[in-house]
This record gives structure tokens, sequence and C-alpha cells, in this order.
């Protein structure tokens, strides 16, 4: 069963406009979630993480996301795109909770982020 | 620190060679796992260790072996390299489970198999 969808592979913004990327879950616990960042020809690195926590959380670049248990989400946005922004997105998800170890997290297929100028 | 390095950055093999990707890190992470990433397919998991001597499959393990004889070092094993193994090979660690805690990546192995 699948545990994380990441709605649409590519999302094309204009620069300096609202970012909006959509991660939507499974997990029969309180999750753990993740988005993950890969710029071009990089490894992934950690935008943000939710455990159980804020229901907001803040990540680096100016990233948040909202984890909203009632609809299974946790969507990451920008209010205002930039250029450097053009990476691969990953959300994350350990759908059981703690102590799923590396086999209990599963990514998304990953969302490409296309900023237009 | 250097953080997770990985070696080679590209390689091409001819089916049925072997090598090995070398994945070291300086952080003393106990958590290191190998994971495949394909088009379309995101990230998958293909071998973890939680501590040294300590290795266990995830879910793509076949065709690929690992050993873990210190914290430091996670080699990947190709044994006989074939065509679906083409792909980019990413190393991560991190200091707990990774189910919880922040993973580093490497930068990747760009692996193709003619």
């Amino acid at each position: 069963a699948q545990s994380v969808t990441q709605l649409g592979s590519h999302v094309s913004v204009s620069e300096g406009a609202l970012v909006l990327l959509r991660c939507n879950y499974s997990s029969s616990v309180p999750p753990y979630l993740f988005w993950y960042v890969q710029y071009p020809n990089q490894g992934l690195q950690l935008l943000l993480k939710y455990t159980s926590a804020a229901t907001l959380v803040k990540g680096i670049n100016g990233f948040e996301a909202e984890f909203k248990k009632s609809e299974t989400s946790f969507h990451l946005t920008k209010p205002s795109a930039h250029m450097s922004d053009a990476a691969e997105y990953f959300c994350a998800v350990s759908p059981f909770g703690a102590g799923g170890g590396a086999d209990g997290l599963t990514f998304g297929k990953g969302t490409h982020l296309i900023i237009q100028p | 620190n250097a953080g997770v390095t990985q070696t080679p950055k590209f390689q091409v093999l001819k089916t049925g060679q072997s090598m090995t990707l070398q994945c070291a890190q300086d952080m003393n992470h106990e958590y290191m796992s190998w994971y495949r990433q394909d088009p379309g397919m995101g990230l998958r998991l293909i071998h973890y260790s939680v501590g040294a001597g300590i290795t266990d499959q995830g879910e793509v393990p076949n065709g690929y072996n690992v050993s873990r004889s210190t914290t430091e070092d996670f080699p990947l094993r190709l044994l006989s390299a074939a065509p679906s193994q083409t792909s980019v090979y990413f190393c991560a660690s991190s200091y707990s489970d990774p189910s919880t805690d922040t993973q580093y990546f490497g930068p990747g192995t760009r692996l193709t198999v003619l």
C-alpha cells in the first residue's frame, strides 16, 4: 500500500509567485513527515520535518509545511519563489511513527519545481 | 566535517562485471542506508545498517551486497552487474532512527550498465 503521494511530477511557477507542493500520506498512527530537496547533481538535504510537535513547521530557505491530520496532508509552501528554488522536492513519511527504522521510511516519487523568470 | 562522501561519482560497467560503491561518513552516525533513484520512482531503499556489524535488506536488495565493518564505512557491492541496475545511487547516514531523525545524503554515484 502506498504511504505517500505527491501530486504533480512537475510544478511550474513564476518567480515571486506562491509555491505549493502537495503531499498526502496514509498512516494508521501519528506519522513523522519530512520534506527533502535535491538540487541538480546533488544529494538530498532536509528542508523540514514534522515530529508531532507544532503542526506548522518552518524550514530552511523560507519554506514551511502544515500537518493536517483531517486531510492526511503535509503540503509544502513558500510565499515567493526564487530562481534558486528550482529543484526536485521529495516528501517522505514514516507511516508507523517512531521506531520504524530506515525501512520504515517511504519517499514519494518527487516533484520537479520549475521557476519561470 | 566532510559529511557523507561517495566514490566514484560516475561509473560505466559491462553486464556481468562487479564493482564496489564506496560510502564513508565522519559524523559518527550509527545508521547508514543505500538508496537507488530512478526517474519517476523516487528513492528506494536497497540495504541499511543500524551499526557496525549489523545490516539488513530494504525494498530492493536483489543483486546487491553490503557489509559494515566500521562505523564510518558502508560499501555497496554489485556482484554481477545488470542493465536494470543502471541508476543513481545515494548513501545516507543519520545519528539515530531515520524514521524520525534527519538523514544526510552523499552526492551520489551515477552508474551505467551496458
